[in-house]
C-alpha cells in the first residue's frame, strides 16, 4: 500500500522561509508523480497553490512555490505570513488514474 | 468564475444509501476530469473517486471499490457519487473537485455525510 509522508507539524517565524516535504513510504518522488499542494484552513475548502511539482495555481503568491529536494516533493514558503497558519497536504498522482494524498502538515506562524 | 456546489450529505445509518450530487459552471464541464474527495473529522483528504471526461472511464480508492459509483452527466454538468452499504468509517465531508494536470484545480465546499445509528 502507498504512504504518502509528510511532517506532522512544523514551525516558522514570520518574515522565515519553511519547506515542507513529501515522500514516499518506499521509494522516491519525481516530477513523474505530478506532485500537487494544498492549504487548507479549518471548515473551509483546500485551496490549490502548486500543481505539476512547481506551476503556481492562479492567484497564489509567488512566496510559495514547488520543487523535487532529494527524493521528496517540496513546498517552500518564504516571508511567512500569519494567515499561512493552516494545514497543508500535497497529492501524487499514481499513474494508474490514481491519487494519494499526504497526511498534511500543520503549520504554525510563531 | 469556476464554481462547484455539493449537495445530498446527510445523516444515515450504517449500511444505508446516499446520493451527492455536485452541481458545475463557469466552465466547459465536458472537458475535464472531475474527482470526488472526502476529510474525515479532523483527518486529512482522502482521494475517492474520479471520472473521465466522458464518463467511459472510472477510479476508485480500494476501501470504497463495489460500494460507490461515481457517474457524470454532461448535460446537466452534473456529477454524482452514489454511496451504497455505508459504515461509519465513510463518515466525512465530501469535496467535489476538479482535476487539472493530475491535480485538482477547483474544489467545493464540501457536503457531510455522517454515518450513524
Amino acid at each position: 500500500q502507498t504512504v504518502v509522508t509528510q511532517e506532522p507539524s512544523f514551525s516558522v517565524s514570520p518574515g522565515g522561509t519553511v519547506t515542507l516535504t513529501c515522500g514516499l513510504s518506499s521509494g522516491s518522488v519525481s516530477a513523474h508523480y505530478y506532485p500537487s499542494w494544498y492549504q487548507q484552513t479549518p471548515g473551509q475548502a483546500p485551496r490549490t497553490l502548486i500543481y505539476n511539482t512547481n506551476t503556481l495555481s492562479s492567484g497564489v503568491p509567488d512566496r510559495f512555490s514547488g520543487s523535487i529536494l532529494g527524493n521528496k516533493a517540496a513546498l517552500t514558503i518564504t516571508g511567512a505570513q500569519a494567515d499561512d497558519e493552516s494545514d497543508f497536504f500535497c497529492a501524487l498522482s499514481m499513474g494508474n488514474g490514481i491519487s494519494v494524498f499526504g497526511g498534511g502538515t500543520k503549520l504554525t506562524v510563531v | 468564475e469556476v464554481q462547484l456546489v455539493e449537495s445530498g450529505g446527510d445523516l444515515v445509518q450504517p449500511g444505508g444509501s446516499l446520493r451527492l450530487s455536485c452541481a458545475a459552471s463557469g466552465f466547459t464541464f465536458s472537458s475535464y476530469w472531475m474527482s470526488w474527495v472526502r476529510q474525515a473529522p479532523g483527518k486529512g483528504l482522502e482521494w475517492v473517486a474520479n471520472i473521465k471526461q466522458d464518463g467511459t472511464e472510472k477510479f476508485y480508492v480500494d476501501s470504497v471499490k463495489g460500494r460507490f459509483t461515481i457517474s457524470k452527466d454532461n448535460t446537466k454538468n452534473s456529477l454524482t457519487l452514489h454511496m451504497t452499504s455505508l459504515r461509519a468509517d465513510d463518515t466525512a465531508v465530501y469535496f467535489c473537485a476538479r482535476n487539472w494536470r493530475s491535480a485538482f484545480d477547483s474544489w467545493g465546499q464540501g457536503t457531510l455525510v455522517t454515518v450513524s445509528s
